[in-house]
């Protein structure tokens, strides 16, 4: 089945350490997203990539990096610089970045900082 | 900047009846596409409907269809014949249709409607 997978689900870490979130799709889909979600708060946009080797930075990206060296694969890093890392973080892919493509989203991965 | 209200932060409707969730929007342009998401509570985002601003006619989805007033910046959601299944947040969420690249083809949400449906 084609779809988005996000791993893990769940992700404990500790103050001041790096840590990165999977995000694969087999959808063929050229655009991918990373998206922070907090209770209260509607989506926001970390960082977004419209091809291979090409990603921008979305309104929250301070403290997060990415990279886009494979098609189906968009990993996203919290480093310790990001002041507030505990959240829930929703992957998506869409065909292209055009704006009639619907984005799809993986299943999420909730991070604690401990 | 494009902003999306969802007036509604809770709602709850009993089952087989119809539930309207408010979304309202504000931009200057012209051409936009608007979305209603649902998260169940598994947190799974999926696409409920879609509507194009350039289109007068109001999109539908089985159960679910869209009151769109272009002039009013209003994109309510209609759920007929609720189900325990529709329990879930429903986002509302804009996207310009500027073929400039960057961040003016990123989806605006609002903060959502909690939907419960009881049975």
């Amino acid at each position: 089945d084609g779809g988005i997978t996000q791993s893990p689900k769940y992700l404990f870490r500790k103050e001041g350490q790096n840590v990165t979130l999977s995000c694969e799709q087999n959808l063929n889909h050229d655009a991918m997203y990373w998206y922070r979600q907090d209770p209260g708060q509607g989506l926001r946009l970390i960082y977004y990539s419209q091809i291979v080797n090409d990603f921008q930075k979305g309104d929250i990206a301070e403290g997060y990096s990415v990279s886009r060296e494979k098609k189906e694969s968009f990993p996203l890093t919290v480093t310790s610089a990001q002041k507030n890392p505990t959240a829930f973080y929703l992957c998506a892919s869409s065909i292209s970045a055009g704006s009639h493509n619907e984005q799809f989203f993986g299943p999420g991965t909730r991070l604690t900082v401990l | 900047a494009q902003t999306v209200t969802q007036s509604q932060p809770e709602m709850s409707v009993q089952e087989a009846e119809t539930v309207t969730l408010s979304c309202t929007y504000d931009t200057s342009e012209s051409n936009y596409y608007l979305f209603w998401y649902k998260q169940p509570p598994s947190r799974q985002m999926i696409l409920v409907i879609r509507q194009e601003a350039y289109k007068q006619q109001n999109a539908t989805e089985n159960r679910f269809s869209v009151n769109f007033q272009k002039a009013a910046k209003s994109f309510s959601l209609k759920i007929s014949d609720s189900q325990l299944g529709d329990t879930a947040m429903y986002f509302c969420a804009f996207m310009k249709s500027d073929l400039n690249a960057g961040n003016n083809r990123k989806l605006i949400w609002g903060l959502g409607t909690s939907l419960g449906v009881n049975p």
